[in-house]
């Protein structure tokens, strides 16, 4: 079974703090998305990107695809409560087959 | 409203007892997949559909079926649940037209299988 390698696991920062949410793979994909899961609800969408070394902002959140299209990175700029919840990065190839890392449970503390 | 519906949100079950969780969409999605999702695990794809007739296994598919006899509807059916498939589970679907078949998910079907 293929895995994304998703670090870290659990982050719990202040509100104010930048950080840097990772995901790694063995494998080269076609392309990457990051989501968002709040308590009792499904994933949202936040970005894909398909271009390696493509980066993507959404107000203060930077997304970036590695150049070998193996890994991915996801930052938050001055963190707020409302960034919390759990981040989750998505694989995808062209047969329809996808692959989530773990997720990053983020807690921004006031 | 553009949705995924699924049905039902919460099911306590037996082992042994066959069970249906339903899912449907209304964006005239092509594409359809069921997830579980476990903590520290993520979420895992079960199986997939790419169109009506086309269903394929996922990572995790053991114990379970699909069928995909109309576009809109995309059922998960558990023969004979175990305790191991208690957890929280997710339909999605996709545009083939998406760049890279993004997800847009129902709210989950929470299964605990005694």
């Amino acid at each position: 079974t293929q895995l994304l390698e998703q670090s870290p696991q659990f982050l719990s920062i202040q509100e104010g703090e930048n950080l840097t949410v990772y995901c790694n793979s063995s494998s080269v994909f076609s392309s990457l998305q990051w989501y968002r899961q709040e308590p009792g609800e499904g994933p949202v969408l936040l970005v894909t990107v398909v271009t390696g070394g493509e980066v993507k902002k959404l107000k203060r959140l930077t997304f970036q695809f590695g150049d070998a299209r193996k890994d991915s990175s996801l930052h938050i700029t001055a963190a707020q409560p409302g960034d919390t919840g759990l981040y989750l990065c998505l694989f995808s190839g062209n047969t329809g087959k996808l692959i989530f890392g773990q997720g990053t449970t983020l807690q921004v503390k006031p | 409203e553009a949705q995924v519906t699924q049905n039902p949100r919460y099911l306590i079950t037996v082992t042994g007892k066959k069970l249906t969780v339903t899912c449907s969409q209304n964006m005239n999605h092509e594409y359809m997949s069921w997830y579980r999702q476990d903590p520290g695990l993520g979420l895992r794809q079960i199986y997939y559909s790419m169109n009506v007739e086309v269903t394929d296994k996922g990572d995790v598919p053991e114990g379970y079926k699909v069928s995909r006899k109309e576009k809109r509807n995309f059922p998960l059916i558990l023969e004979s649940p175990s305790p191991n498939q208690t957890s929280l589970y997710f339909c999605a679907s996709s545009s083939a037209r998406a760049q890279a078949y993004e997800q847009y998910f129902g709210p989950g079907t929470r299964l605990t299988v005694t």
